[in-house]
């Protein structure tokens, strides 16, 4: 059973750009958080997701920040306008739906802004 | 905002256990504890996770008070690569919550 997948592991962008990170829970898996880790820093809880829905997105920016958890395919994190105070590591976890608070985080994504 | 207080870092010694405190005085009857470890920049991992009684798995040993105000998460022989940043988090078991990390124990195990 693999684990969660995050891609791309590392992603480079100049200011102004998009960047749309992907996050595909373990098999079974109906919940899907996503964290943001700046350096030398804690994780931030940033959104909650199950298939379709939001279901907390009280850490999420209010502008250029958005996520999704479609029907088919994986959570994408998307991050408009992308400036330099957005690179960081992007964490997501999954749970399966019974969620015991057992999370299964992925590796990560590195988002650099140049 | 998280509801748990950790020292910041900690040394071990190789083979020794590791003791790491965690204090959660506001904790409520139905939350449990969490203990979750980030070994240096790869996603965090979870460890185990009490209501009251003690547990232990294959990882590790959770001691938590009878008065549940604190608790303990014991590493019985250590190695290198538990070095990590261990965090304590307090959480309904249920339900839609996300888990609230704090500033965590920044263990280091020592040769």
């Amino acid at each position: 059973n693999a684990g969660v997948m995050q891609n791309p592991r590392h992603l480079v962008r100049r200011r102004g750009q998009e960047a749309r990170l992907r996050c595909s829970p373990m098999k079974g898996h109906s919940h899907v958080y996503w964290y943001r880790q700046l350096p030398e820093e804690g994780l931030k809880f940033m959104v909650y997701l199950q298939k379709e829905n939001i279901i907390d997105e009280s850490g999420m920016p209010k502008e250029r920040f958005s996520a999704e958890f479609p029907k088919e395919g994986p959570s994408i994190l998307r991050i408009q306008q992308v400036v330099r105070g957005d690179s960081a590591a992007y964490f997501c976890a999954s749970s399966p739906p019974l969620d015991t608070g057992e999370l299964f985080f992925g590796e990560g994504s590195r988002l650099t802004v140049l | 905002d998280a509801k748990t207080t950790q020292p910041p870092s900690m040394d071990c010694a190789e083979g020794r256990a590791a003791n790491l405190p965690c204090n959660h005085s506001t904790i409520s009857g139905n939350e449990y504890v969490y203990w979750y470890r980030q070994i240096h920049s790869q996603g965090p991992q979870y460890i185990i996770h009490g209501l009251k009684n003690n547990e232990t798995n294959e990882m590790a040993s959770l001691i938590i008070t009878e008065d549940r105000k604190s608790s303990t998460l014991i590493l019985p022989h250590a190695t290198l690569r538990d070095t990590a940043v261990y965090y304590c988090i307090v959480r309904v078991a249920e339900g839609a919550q996300k888990l609230v990390f704090g500033q965590g124990t920044r263990l280091t195990i020592n040769p």
